[in-house]
C-alpha cells in the first residue's frame, strides 16, 4: 500500500497519559498535515510541515501538543498530559499539486483516541 | 459560526439516481473549493476542487457547480451507486495560503445514504 499510513489506529487512554501517534505520507509528497477530526465534524486543521520544516499551527494546538518530522519523511504528533477533551480521531494527510493549482490531500485512517 | 455548512446533515436518495449535496460558504474572499468523501473508519478522499475563477467543474459521474453570488457549492452525483454510501465535506481555502491547504476550513458534512 503506497497510501498515508497512520499508527496505532485505535489508543485507549487514562487522563494525564502522554500518547504519540506516527504518520507515514506517500513518499514523493513534501507537505504533511495533521488534522483533527471529532463525531459529526470536518476535519480540523492542526498543522502542517514542509520537507521537515513547520511552517504553521492552529490555534487548536496548545502547548501540550508537539509534531516533529526529523528527517522530512515521518512526523509524530505527541500529546502531553491528555484530557478528555483530546478524545477525536487524528487524521494525517499529505498533498500533490492538482491541475488547478491546489492542494489535493490524501489522508491517513487516522488514530482514534480515547481518553478515559 | 462556521464559515463552511450543509443545509442537511443527512440525505437519502434511491440508487440510480442523481444526487444533490449543498454547501454555504460565508467567505466571499475564499478562492479555492474541494469536495471530499469520508467512509466508515477512512479518512477522507479527495473527489473534485473547483477555483473561485470557475462555475462548474466535471470528474467521472461528479460535478461541482460554484455560485459566488450567493456564495452556494454543490456537488452532484450521477447516478448514485451503494458504493457512494459516505458522509460528504466541502472545504474552502481562504488567501492568502494561495491554495495551501493549511487555509483549508472543512463543514460539517452530509451523510448521503442510499436506498436500493
Amino acid at each position: 500500500d503506497t497510501g498515508v499510513s497512520q499508527d496505532p489506529r485505535h489508543k485507549i487512554t487514562k487522563r494525564g497519559q502522554n500518547v504519540t501517534f506516527r504518520c507515514d505520507p506517500i513518499s514523493e509528497h513534501n507537505r504533511l498535515y495533521w488534522y483533527r477530526q471529532t463525531l459529526g465534524q470536518g476535519p480540523e486543521f492542526l498543522t502542517y510541515f514542509q520537507n521537515e520544516a513547520q511552517l504553521e499551527k492552529s490555534r487548536l494546538l496548545s502547548d501540550r501538543f508537539s509534531a516533529e518530522r526529523p528527517k522530512g519523511s515521518f512526523s509524530t504528533l505527541e500529546i502531553q498530559r491528555t484530557e478528555q477533551g483530546d478524545s477525536a480521531m487524528y487524521l494525517c494527510a499529505s498533498s500533490t499539486r492538482t491541475g488547478t493549482g491546489g492542494e489535493k490531500l490524501f489522508f491517513g485512517s487516522g488514530t482514534q483516541l480515547s481518553v478515559l | 459560526g462556521e464559515s463552511v455548512g450543509l443545509h442537511l446533515p443527512t440525505l437519502s436518495v434511491q440508487e440510480g439516481d442523481n444526487s444533490i449535496i449543498n454547501c454555504a460558504y460565508s467567505n466571499s474572499a475564499s478562492d479555492y473549493f474541494i469536495w471530499y468523501k469520508q467512509e466508515s473508519g477512512k479518512g477522507p478522499q479527495f473527489i473534485i476542487d473547483i477555483r473561485s475563477n470557475m462555475d462548474k467543474r466535471q470528474g467521472q459521474r461528479v460535478t461541482v457547480l460554484l455560485n459566488k453570488t450567493v456564495k452556494h457549492l454543490s456537488l452532484q452525483i450521477a447516478a448514485t451507486q451503494p458504493g457512494d454510501s459516505a458522509v460528504y465535506f466541502c472545504a474552502e481555502n481562504m488567501p492568502p495560503s494561495g491554495g495551501g491547504a493549511d487555509g483549508l476550513t472543512f463543514g460539517k458534512g452530509t451523510h448521503l445514504i442510499i436506498q436500493p
